[in-house]
């Protein structure tokens, strides 16, 4: 167990929807980083932040926007889903902004859209 | 850009045997990080280890090591004694970024590994 939470674990829904995936972060990191991992597109980064900062983004679409709150917990929320949104999206979590820290991933949630 | 390669789609391996995943990347950066993590079948990824760019020797958790080559360019992954449990999928990933920057993972393709009894 990694420490860092998410929910839900499964998700399924239809085109055109939208839905919010949460992640707990570890105690005490400060840093979020959300990934999706497909079968044509393989581990791609999304998007971090870091102590409730946009820190980067990646091949994130602009259908698809993140938060971190005052908690640290953070939101992904996915928008206007098309089928080929359905992967496996995973957040990690860092003590700090990056350097030499591990990223320790969530069991992540699995979205389906159909 | 930064790059990693994974070329071994799959291999198999006999239970008790020593294997050995490649991991090649590309990157301009003197500084960076190599990170080599597991995804069973389960879906989620376990961290199983790390090497920096200035570290100058090769990184060893329990029965994992990393053959670390910076002049090649390569952070290949060594699990001895393999076990039944070893079979999954694996990912080397590098950490991209500088200080005061962001430090993304950039992920491979990922190697999936069968154990044989």
């Amino acid at each position: 167990d990694s420490g860092v939470t998410q929910t839900p674990k499964h998700l399924i829904t239809a085109t055109g929807q939208r839905v919010t995936l949460r992640c707990s972060p570890r105690s005490g990191d400060l840093s979020v980083y959300w990934y999706q991992q497909s079968l044509d597109q393989g581990l791609q980064f999304l998007i971090q932040y870091y102590n409730g900062e946009e820190r980067a983004k990646g091949n994130i679409l602009e259908r698809f926007s993140a938060q971190q709150f005052p908690d640290l917990h953070s939101e992904l929320n996915l928008s206007s889903l098309e089928l080929g949104d359905s992967a496996l999206y995973f957040c990690a979590s860092s003590e700090g902004a990056g350097g030499g820290d591990e990223q320790f991933f969530g069991p992540g949630t699995r979205l389906t859209v159909l | 850009a930064q790059k990693i390669t994974q070329t071994q789609p799959g291999m198999f391996v006999q239970e008790k045997e020593a294997v050995t995943l490649d991991c090649t990347y590309d990157t301009s950066d003197q500084s960076y990080g190599l990170f080599w993590y597991k995804q069973p079948s389960s879906g989620e990824m376990i961290f199983l280890i790390y090497q920096g760019s200035y570290d100058e020797q090769n990184a060893t958790e329990g029965r994992y090591s990393l053959n670390f080559q910076k002049a090649r360019k390569s952070a290949n992954l060594v699990i001895s004694a393999s076990q039944l449990g070893d079979s999954a999928m694996y990912f080397c990933a590098m950490r991209e970024g500088q200080v005061d920057s962001s430090y993304k993972l950039i992920f491979g393709s990922g190697t999936r590994l069968l154990v044989r009894p």
